[in-house]
């Protein structure tokens, strides 16, 4: 199986501060067909999974754009430019190359 | 608007079975691939079983197999997961999870719901 390491486990920012979670696969993400399937979720609190980015740095509908998302292979990253109160929640990676999907173990965003 | 509404959780003794169902609204089930994800109280995310829009293939996670049965209802617009023999480490939020059109992943998420195997 892939297994996916977010890192750091849980950050604490001050708003209006940058953030930036790590997430590594332990195999390339990256398919025959060109596209790379590394998804990007936010859970807030007693909330389910949302989803923030698709195939590493597609923004979904009616996330803001202070989110961004980058990286290739097995080496990825979610930004947030500019934090705000309303980010806190848990930050989950996922690959959906190989069964079975994998998450990593999560990032707890926590506001200063 | 898209829509997953569970349904079937409870409290279960270990041994025990339950069948987890998944009303979809807002869009055409049978156009969508489907995923059951897990979540033990105070962990991480776990990802359960898949289904195609025709019905197969079918996957499952091994902490499940031979256990679980996922499976669909394109005419009614229901996903369903048949769970027989739950053990305790099987206690968690169950979420139906819709695969996007664009391809492999997950786009939607249902609000869940907890399934607790004790005796």
């Amino acid at each position: 199986d892939i297994v996916m390491t977010q890192i750091p486990p849980s950050l604490s920012v001050t708003p209006g501060q940058p953030a930036s979670i790590s997430c590594k696969s332990t195999q390339s993400l990256l398919d025959s067909d060109g596209r790379t399937y590394l998804y990007w979720f936010l859970q807030k609190p007693g909330q389910p999974p949302q989803l923030l980015f698709y195939e590493v740095s597609n923004r979904f509908s009616g996330v803001p754009d202070r989110f961004s998302g980058s990286g290739s292979g097995t080496d990825f990253t979610l930004k947030i430019s500019r934090v705000e109160a309303e980010d806190v929640g848990v930050y989950y990676c996922m690959q959906c190359l190989h069964v079975p999907r994998t998450f990593g173990q999560g990032t707890k965003l926590e506001i200063k | 608007e898209v829509q997953l509404v569970e349904s079937g959780g409870g409290l279960v003794q270990p041994g025990g079975s339950l069948r987890l169902s998944c009303a979809a609204s807002g869009f055409t089930l049978g156009n969508y691939d489907m995923n059951w994800v897990r979540q033990a109280p105070g962990k991480g995310l776990e990802w359960v079983s898949y289904i195609s829009s025709r019905g197969r293939p079918i996957y499952y996670a091994d902490s499940v197999k031979g256990r679980f049965t996922i499976s669909r209802d394109n005419a009614n617009n229901f996903l369903y997961l048949q769970m027989n023999s739950l053990r305790a480490d099987d206690t968690a939020i169950y979420y139906c999870a819709r695969d996007p059109a664009w391809g492999t992943g997950i786009d939607y998420w249902g609000q869940g719901t907890l399934v607790t195997v004790s005796s």
